[in-house]
């Protein structure tokens, strides 16, 4: 049964490219976020799917970044243009319904941006 | 939103001795969660409290919930190489959202 799938492990970008991250979440898991890390930091929550719909995207800077989880195939976090400041390790968790409400949720091992 | 205060930000302690880490909120939980991150890695959940009180134990590993459920603790007897990590505690805010402290980086030589 495999856990939370990420790809890239690494992509560097140049300034002004654009950065495409995947995540697969667990198998039977219909929620998905993605967290944002700076190094030796806590996480930052960025959005919070479930299929075909962004629930809270509260924590994501309203321009150049967007998300989706549609109905078939994994979530996918866009930045457009990135910047230096895009540069960290962008994390995705998964849970099932409802079922992260004080469970926990199944993280991948992330995705390190780098820009260049 | 609810900020989670983690002590100490960082711990650099000799192999086989205690620690205690913390984990203070203003606000009330329903329920708390412990991670451990390793380098290079996502985070793994260690333990789930529930209830006010509770106390659960991994092996070395003590969880505190608070009576209040507004605090949390980690103590670890007899630290090993391979505890180091950063220890982040997490709580669930409205809308299914986890929140996470800034993590206790913890390094433990032999």
């Amino acid at each position: 049964n495999a856990g939370v799938m990420q790809n890239p492990r690494h992509l560097v970008r140049r300034r002004g490219q654009e950065a495409r991250l995947r995540c697969s979440p667990m198998k039977g898991h219909s929620h998905v976020y993605w967290y944002r890390q700076l190094p030796e930091e806590g996480l930052k929550f960025m959005v919070y799917l479930q299929k075909e719909n962004i629930i809270d995207e509260s924590g994501m800077p309203k321009e150049r970044f967007s998300a989706e989880f549609p109905k078939e195939g994994p979530s996918i976090l866009r930045i457009q243009q990135v910047v230096r400041g895009d540069s960290a390790a962008y994390f995705c968790a998964s849970s099932p319904n409802d079922a992260g409400r004080g469970y926990g949720y199944t993280f991948g091992s992330g995705t390190r941006l780098t820009v260049v | 939103t609810q900020l989670l205060e983690q002590s100490p930000q960082f711990l650099s302690i000799q192999e086989g001795e205690n620690l205690t880490v913390y984990c203070n909120s203003s606000s009330v939980f329903s329920s708390l969660q412990w991670y451990r991150q390793e380098p290079g890695e996502g985070p793994v959940l260690l333990v789930t409290v529930v209830t006010g009180g509770e106390v659960k134990k991994l092996k070395r590993l003590t969880f505190q919930f608070g009576d209040a459920r507004k605090d949390s603790s980690l103590h670890i007897t007899a630290a090993q190489p391979g505890d180091t990590g950063l220890y982040l505690c997490a709580a669930m805010e409205y809308g299914n959202k986890l929140v996470f402290g800034a993590g206790t980086i913890l390094r433990v030589k032999s």
